[in-house]
This record gives structure tokens, C-alpha cells and sequence, in this order.
């Protein structure tokens, strides 16, 4: 069964910092695709982005940016010049075989 | 605007009563789902639906129901069987396929007085 692990349960920054949160998922499958939602304070999910296994080249998004290792079978998310609407509920995910799941989450508190 | 909908925003219930959550998507996606989170959690899945007519238990069914009467909503309900059920629910949907996001709803916060 595939599994994602978020190690980091809260992290605390001040403004302007960078930061990364860490996502590791297990998978006997060759064909699946990983994705990262924010979950404000207002409690809705919002998609961010989604990467498939075949494709690991990094993306740059604004301040967003992410990196999809299969060597370390790791899907990293990093935030440059960290604002205070930054501070969320960071989630993972992994989808296979029509089954999505999703890590533990990671809280981000940005401190201005 | 397309979209999903949950209603109510914020639920009581006194134990022992069922009470529906309500769950509609405009968005013509195939499969629906019911996810549960309590705090500090992620998200637990409680059932999910891939076709109208049809649905499939989650990691926790225990204490829940669903119908899918209708491609656009997926309405469960919290029965007295649930023994823990107040939590954050969150309703999502998404074109079949592994390739696609979810999409979700605002959710309901469902208490037990």
C-alpha cells in the first residue's frame, strides 16, 4: 500500500525566511502522481500542484518551488521570502491505482 | 461559478441523532468523496464514489452512509453508531484517473452536544 510521510508536524518561521517542507511517499508503482494542497485557516483544501512519476524536473512557481527526487522517493516544497499568508496546513499526496492519500500535514505559522 | 458546496457550515447534534452533510458539485466530475479531519490530523477517508449508483468504504466507514443518487451530490450521513463524531468534514471530487486533482469543499464542522 502507498504511504506519505510528512515529517515536520509545525514549523515556525519569521517573514522573508525560506523554508521547506518535507514530503516522502513509498510506491511499488511505476505510474502514479504526487500533489500538494494548503489548507488556510478557513479549512478548504486548495490544489497547489501535481507532478507525475515520469517527470522530475523541478518547478518554480513565483516564491513556490518544488523538488521531485524518485531516488529518494521524496517531493519537497519550498517557500522563498516566506509572507505571513503563507501560514497554513501544507498536505502531500500520492495518487495510484484510482487511490489518493494523503499525508499528516504540516502547519506552517509565519510570524511577521 | 463552478464549484463544490457543503452545507451546513457548522453542525450540532445531540447523541444518538443521525444528521446528514450535505455535498454538491457542479463541476461534472465522476468521482466523490468524504473525508474526515480532527486536529492536528490529516485527512481519514470515509467513503468515496467513482459512478453514480455506486460507492466504496473508505479506512473508516464504521458509523457513516452514503447514497449517490446523483452525479452532482454525494450527501453522508453521520449515524448514532459513530462513536466519535465530532470532526471537520470535507467533501472533494475529481474526473476519474490518477492524474487529476481534488477538488474540495469548504467543509462541515459537525459537534456532538
Amino acid at each position: 500500500a502507498q504511504k506519505v510521510t510528512q515529517a515536520q508536524t509545525e514549523i515556525s518561521v519569521v517573514e522573508k525566511e525560506d523554508v521547506t517542507l518535507d514530503c516522502v511517499y513509498e510506491t511499488r508503482d511505476t505510474t502514479y502522481y504526487l500533489f500538494w494542497y494548503k489548507q488556510p485557516p478557513s479549512g478548504e483544501l486548495v490544489f497547489l500542484i501535481r507532478r507525475n512519476s515520469f517527470d522530475e524536473q523541478n518547478e518554480i512557481s513565483g516564491r513556490y518551488s518544488w523538488n521531485f527526487q524518485k531516488s529518494t522517493s521524496s517531493f519537497n516544497f519550498t517557500i522563498t521570502a516566506s509572507q505571513v499568508v503563507d501560514s497554513a496546513v501544507y498536505f502531500c499526496a500520492l495518487s495510484e491505482a484510482n487511490d489518493m492519500r494523503f499525508g499528516a500535514g504540516t502547519r506552517l505559522t509565519v510570524k511577521p | 461559478d463552478g464549484g463544490i458546496t457543503q452545507s451546513p457550515k457548522y453542525l450540532f447534534r445531540k447523541e444518538g441523532q443521525n444528521v446528514t452533510l450535505s455535498c454538491e458539485q457542479n463541476l461534472n466530475h465522476d468521482a466523490m468523496y468524504w473525508y474526515r479531519q480532527d486536529p492536528g490530523q490529516g485527512l481519514r477517508l470515509i467513503y468515496y464514489s467513482q459512478i453514480v449508483n455506486d460507492f466504496q468504504k473508505g479506512d473508516i466507514a464504521e458509523g457513516y452512509s452514503v447514497s449517490r443518487e446523483k452525479k452532482e451530490s454525494f450527501p453522508l450521513t453521520v449515524t448514532s453508531a459513530q462513536k466519535n463524531p465530532t470532526a471537520f468534514y470535507l467533501c472533494a471530487s475529481q474526473f476519474a484517473g490518477d492524474a487529476y486533482e481534488q477538488f474540495f469543499g469548504p467543509g462541515t464542522r459537525l459537534t456532538v452536544l
